[in-house]
């Protein structure tokens, strides 16, 4: 298994440039995010999905859009970039563990270094 | 809402002693986990240790323990006979535990730790 995987690994964009960024998981998971890490504020989530074409807003979810037309796969967009959305962006799945009544159990892709110019 | 906040941003440690990091949350919920995620600098997020809020004991894994404190809302990684490896960052988490759990995670600013030899 592959586990999470990003595409691309690093990118550089000029403002107003758009891009999309590719989060794909070979483990079958229901639930998908897409985090951001910025220096002194940890990682916030940007959006989610319970599942196959479903979405919905994190705590940071200006400026992204996401779709989940695929259950393995989960695409965060920016469709006009600018500098504030230069970070390390990270997408992680998870299932929820049998017996557990709530524990989700979450794997981490290897994140993706944007920089805005 | 809930919030995490780790209030140490960078420590250091000597090769083979002890260090403890910090971590308060603040959450209205009963039922919820918390973690401690290691970041080397690979930027991969590994997950060190897990500890279920309904469980009074406190959760160890080898060299890593912590102390849980329910009522304080306070949760401490305490790191034992460290090693050169242990250098990374490291982000404590809150997940809510219920049957509905979409797994969402909620991060503390990370502390960068240093183990000098």
């Amino acid at each position: 298994n592959a586990g999470v995987t990003q595409t691309p690994k690093f990118r550089v964009l000029k403002t107003g440039q758009s891009m999309t960024l590719l989060c794909a998981q070979d483990m079958n998971h229901e639930y998908m995010y897409w985090y951001r890490q910025d220096p002194g504020m940890g990682l916030r989530l940007i959006h989610y999905s319970v599942g196959e074409g479903t979405t919905a807003k994190g705590e940071v979810p200006d400026g992204y859009n996401v779709s989940r037309l695929k259950k393995q796969n989960f695409l965060l967009g920016l469709e006009s970039a600018a500098p504030s959305q230069t970070s390390v962006y990270f997408c992680a799945s998870s299932y929820m563990v049998p017996g557990t009544g709530g524990y989700n159990e979450q794997f981490f892709g290897p994140g993706t270094r944007l920089t805005v110019l | 809402a809930q919030t995490v906040t780790q209030s140490q941003p960078e420590m250091s440690v000597q090769e083979a002693e002890t260090v403890t990091l910090s971590c308060t949350y603040d959450t209205s919920e009963n039922n919820y986990y918390l973690f401690w995620y290691k970041q080397p600098p690979s930027r991969q997020m590994i997950l060190v240790i897990r500890q279920e809020a309904y469980k009074q004991q406190n959760a160890t894994e080898n060299r890593f323990s912590v102390n849980f404190q329910k009522a304080a809302k306070s949760f401490s990684l305490k790191i034992s006979d460290s090693q050169l490896g242990d250098t990374a960052m490291y982000f404590c988490a809150f997940m809510k535990r219920h049957s509905g759990n979409t797994g969402k995670l909620i991060f503390g600013q990370g502390t960068t730790l240093q183990v000098k030899p």
